[in-house]
């Protein structure tokens, strides 16, 4: 079973429309969340990490439910410019700096 | 640029050869990563040093694969006897301590493939 698991997507929607993702992970124990993007052919850049109590910056909302363990992340009003994929990462408790990335879900948004 | 750089862009090697691939983290930075994504998929964590060793290489598909990163900052990934399997793009990526993916900065990778 993989440690970290995305809907592949694509998630096809308009401008302006609000899209959430899901992501759910194995270790119950796992100590940190992120959400990374990834531009085609680029390299993935951090996005946002993921609170215990939900956090928010701009248009981006990130929550992680740990009873059901799953992390989230809301984006309203969608922009051309968040056409990307849009990686979950997770940090196992016993080493930080290994981290382990979904495969990430595609997001194209539409004008 | 002060980002992390990573050389070449673009490798094509035969199935059998040796290659090295070079990482140059962000200046002061004492943590480095080494990721693979094939394509379709996320980053797969390879190897992580802090400073000169090895912190964790359990990453490290077998034993064609090994790393260094003798003075602490640049950092090589040597493949010997490439196989067509090894055909991905090496990401390498950088962080002050131990802070992990919340300060991590990838490189734009190196494209191997194994023909």
């Amino acid at each position: 079973r993989k440690e970290v698991e995305q809907d592949p997507g694509p998630f096809n929607v308009p401008e302006g429309a609000t899209v959430a993702f899901n992501c759910t992970y194995s270790n119950s124990a796992s100590q940190s969340f992120f959400w990374y993007r990834q531009d085609c052919r680029k390299e993935p850049k951090l996005l946002m990490s993921v609170y215990s109590s939900g956090n928010e910056d701009g248009r981006f909302t990130a929550q992680l439910n740990r009873a059901s363990q799953y992390i989230s992340l809301l984006i309203r009003d969608s922009k051309l410019s968040d056409s990307a994929t849009y990686l979950c990462v997770v940090t196992p408790i016993y080493n930080f700096n290994k981290f382990y990335f979904g495969s990430g879900t595609k997001l194209n948004v539409k004008p | 640029g002060a980002g992390v750089s990573q050389t070449p862009s673009n490798k094509v090697t035969e199935k059998g050869k040796y290659v090295e691939l070079r990482c140059d983290p962000i200046s002061g930075h004492t943590a480095l990563y080494w990721y693979r994504q094939s394509l379709g998929q996320g980053p797969e964590f390879l190897i992580y040093f802090q400073g000169t060793g090895a912190a964790d290489d359990s990453g490290l598909p077998n034993d064609r694969f090994f790393a260094v990163r003798p003075e602490g900052s640049v950092s090589t990934l040597k493949i010997q006897r490439t196989e067509r399997g090894d055909s991905a793009v090496y990401l390498c990526a950088s962080s002050p301590v131990d802070t992990g993916p919340s300060e991590a900065f990838f490189g734009q990778g190196t494209r191997l493939t194994v023909v």
